[in-house]
């Protein structure tokens, strides 16, 4: 059973502050790791994608990936009260028709 | 417009009747996805077409729920004998196929079943 699991939150932080968000994975045949960020009331959209092991970095968003231990984390430096929304780890494996699966996602709140 | 379009955008229902939701991905994307969102959830996994193959049907809630996709394009999510958990949003996503790795959602349906 191939899973990809995140912390619902909901997570808060100061505006300024340096947001960490989580996600875990099971299956270690897997190819490529997505956050989607998802604002209230509207459709998730694709923020940040990372293939290999280490950082990658966009702007305030960094991705970073171990497949060894099996996550993938998102920081957003400065937050701003604009981040506030739910963000949605996706995990791409090798194998299988269908092989993209999502987390629950995670609520972030920035507190002006 | 250039983005992938769903409709109705809004649907409500009594519960027992059929309904039919629409999605026209981006042109040219060989990849289609339906997941279903209810409210404060993560995306479950309903349905998936890639191309001419045959349709990944392992998320479909029950027999009620079926979907086709007509040469490669639009698609259809029909749900029959509508309940009322069937209660949520429905997104479509497309993206442009196999090695195509970023979906592109639509801005979905939100359905309610009275």
């Amino acid at each position: 059973q191939k899973e990809v699991e995140q912390n619902s939150g909901p997570l808060s932080v100061p505006e300024g502050a340096i947001a960490s968000l989580n996600c875990t994975y099971s299956d270690r045949v897997s190819q490529s790791f997505f956050w989607y960020r998802q604002y209230s009331g509207k459709s998730p959209e694709l923020i940040m994608s990372i293939y290999s092991n280490g950082d990658k970095e966009d702007g305030r968003f960094t991705a970073q990936l171990n497949k060894a231990s099996q996550y993938v984390s998102l920081l957003i430096r400065d937050s701003q009260p604009s981040d506030s929304a739910t963000y949605l780890c996706a995990v791409r494996y090798q194998t299988g028709a269908n092989n993209l699966f999502f987390g629950t996602g995670t609520r972030l709140t920035v507190i002006p | 417009g250039a983005g992938v379009s769903q409709s109705p955008s809004n649907k409500v229902t009594e519960k027992g009747k059929d309904v039919e939701l629409r999605c026209d991905p981006i042109s040219g994307h060989t990849a289609l996805y339906w997941y279903r969102q209810s409210l404060g959830q993560g995306l479950e996994f309903l349905i998936y077409f890639q191309g001419n193959s045959a349709p990944d049907k392992s998320g479909l809630p029950s027999d009620r729920f079926s979907a086709e996709r007509t040469g490669g394009s639009v698609s259809t999510l029909t749900i029959q004998r509508t309940q009322q958990e069937d209660s949520a949003v429905y997104l479509c996503a497309s993206s442009p196929g196999l090695s195509g790795e970023k979906l592109f959602f639509g801005s979905g349906t939100q359905l309610s079943v009275l």
